[in-house]
């Protein structure tokens, strides 16, 4: 089983100042890597999948980058809407087993 | 747009089961898989089943493996998950959401429902 771990576990930051969060999977999984955000109380949204294409609607100043075993996700500028919950998730192999890393706190 | 409309959810004892439904709606063709996941209080995100879009391939997280069953209706498009000898652990809110390709399963989540939440306790 492949392993996710993301870190920092919370990260505070400004807003208008940029923050780039990390995933590390236990082996490698191609660029079979998604990101989520989720906010208090809110459903989870896909920002990012296949490593660094963006989701629809996700706006230019999210990226990401990373295949193999080390992955980013970094926002450029953050926004107070931002702020929140960041999960990396991977969906390599067959048959599918999905994880999670643990997410990043993204707080002010 | 696409809705995902998760029912079903509420207090129910260890040892006992319940039946949760996942009401899709908004797509063109309804030839997507669907997965479970679900969100223990304050904790992080957990896959928990996949359906392909025709109920041929299901797969399931080892954690609910023969305790879990999913299946689907795809004339109501509807999907359910079966839940046997719950525990104190499966106690959290479970998301329906929908795989992003049709026919294959690319194993992310691009559309989530709202969530229902499930809680086991005597």
């Amino acid at each position: 089983e492949v392993v996710m771990t993301q870190s920092p576990a919370s990260l505070s930051v400004s807003p208008g100042e940029g923050a780039t969060l990390s995933c590390r999977a236990s082996q490698s999984i191609g660029t079979n890597l998604a990101w989520y955000q989720q906010k208090p109380g809110q459903t989870p949204r896909l920002i990012v999948y296949g490593a660094s294409s963006r989701a629809a609607g996700i706006p230019v100043r999210f990226s990401g980058r990373g295949s193999g075993t080390e992955f980013t996700l970094s926002i450029r500028s953050l926004q107070s809407e931002d702020f929140g919950v960041y999960y990396c998730q991977q969906y390599d192999g067959w048959p599918p087993v999905l994880n999670f890393g643990g997410g990043t706190k993204v707080e002010i | 747009q696409v809705q995902l409309v998760e029912s079903g959810g509420g207090v129910v004892q260890p040892g006992r089961s319940l039946r949760l439904s996942c009401a899709a709606s908004g797509f063109t063709r309804y030839s997507y898989a669907l997965h479970w996941l679900r969100q223990a209080p304050g904790k992080g995100l957990e896959w928990v089943a996949v359906i392909s879009y025709d109920g041929s391939k299901i797969f399931y997280a080892d954690s609910v493996k023969g305790r879990f069953t999913v299946s689907r209706d795809n004339p109501k498009h509807t999907i359910y998950l079966e839940m046997n000898s719950l525990r104190s652990e499966d106690t959290a809110v479970y998301y329906c959401a929908r795989d992003p390709s049709e026919v294959v399963i690319a194993g992310y989540f691009e559309h989530w429902g709202q969530g229902t939440l499930v809680t086991v306790s005597s």
